[in-house]
């Protein structure tokens, strides 16, 4: 079974420009979540999909970070304009359903913002 | 909101057992989960407490306690490559929303 796949795997922007990150999830998987991760400390939720529906976006920058999910499968992140505090690690999971706890982590983007 | 603490860091032997404590508040709680992140790589998770009690996956153990809000989980015969953070999670909400707490780093010495 393949696992959930992200590009790219690193990003060097400067301050100001926009980038975008995909992940296409665990075949099958209806809930599909976004983490942004910085050095030191834990995964940090942006955004939340059941299918290709918004369930939690409360933590989402929304003046500068979009998300889509078409058709239920592949998602982007956009983040634009970029800031310097911007510079993490973008993860992707997927569930099969919201319950249960178990979330398969795709490799991540690192994002680094000069 | 909720909010999840664990000790930033513990070091053990190789060969012994070790701890890892999670207490955490919120609302709509539906159940507790941890993982496990070694540097530079993804989360991976280890395992899921919706009841009270004691789950156990092979070396892993992880107990919840939801009167006290509490959790942990247990690693024996601990070895070099569980050198790792490990983060505890709630699930809460009507979507079960996930939130991470700030992570264990695990330091297993010879």
């Amino acid at each position: 079974e393949a696992g959930v796949a992200q590009s790219p795997r690193y990003k060097i922007i400067e301050k100001r420009q926009s980038v975008a990150f995909w992940c296409n999830p665990i075949s099958g998987h209806a809930t599909l979540y976004w983490y942004q991760q910085i050095l030191g400390q834990g995964p940090k939720l942006l955004i939340q999909f059941q299918n290709n529906g918004v369930v939690d976006d409360s933590q989402l920058p929304k003046d500068r970070f979009s998300a889509e999910r078409l058709k239920g499968v592949d998602s982007t992140l956009k983040i634009q304009p970029a800031k310097l505090e911007d510079s993490a690690v973008y993860l992707c999971a997927s569930s099969l359903a919201a319950r249960g706890g178990e979330q398969y982590f795709g490799p991540g983007t690192r994002l680094t913002v000069t | 909101g909720q909010s999840l603490e664990q000790p930033s860091e513990v070091t053990a032997v190789e060969g012994a057992i070790v701890q890892i404590n999670c207490t955490y508040q919120t609302s709509g709680f539906y159940g507790l989960s941890w993982y496990q992140q070694h540097d530079g790589g993804a989360p991976t998770f280890l395992s899921y407490n919706a009841l009270d009690g004691l789950e156990e996956t092979g070396r892993f153990s992880s107990f919840l306690s939801r009167s006290d809000s509490y959790g942990y989980l247990l690693l024996q015969e601990l070895q070099m490559k569980d050198s790792a953070s490990y983060f505890c999670a709630v699930n809460s909400g009507g979507y079960q929303k996930v939130t991470f707490g700030t992570g264990t780093k695990l330091q297993v010495i010879p």
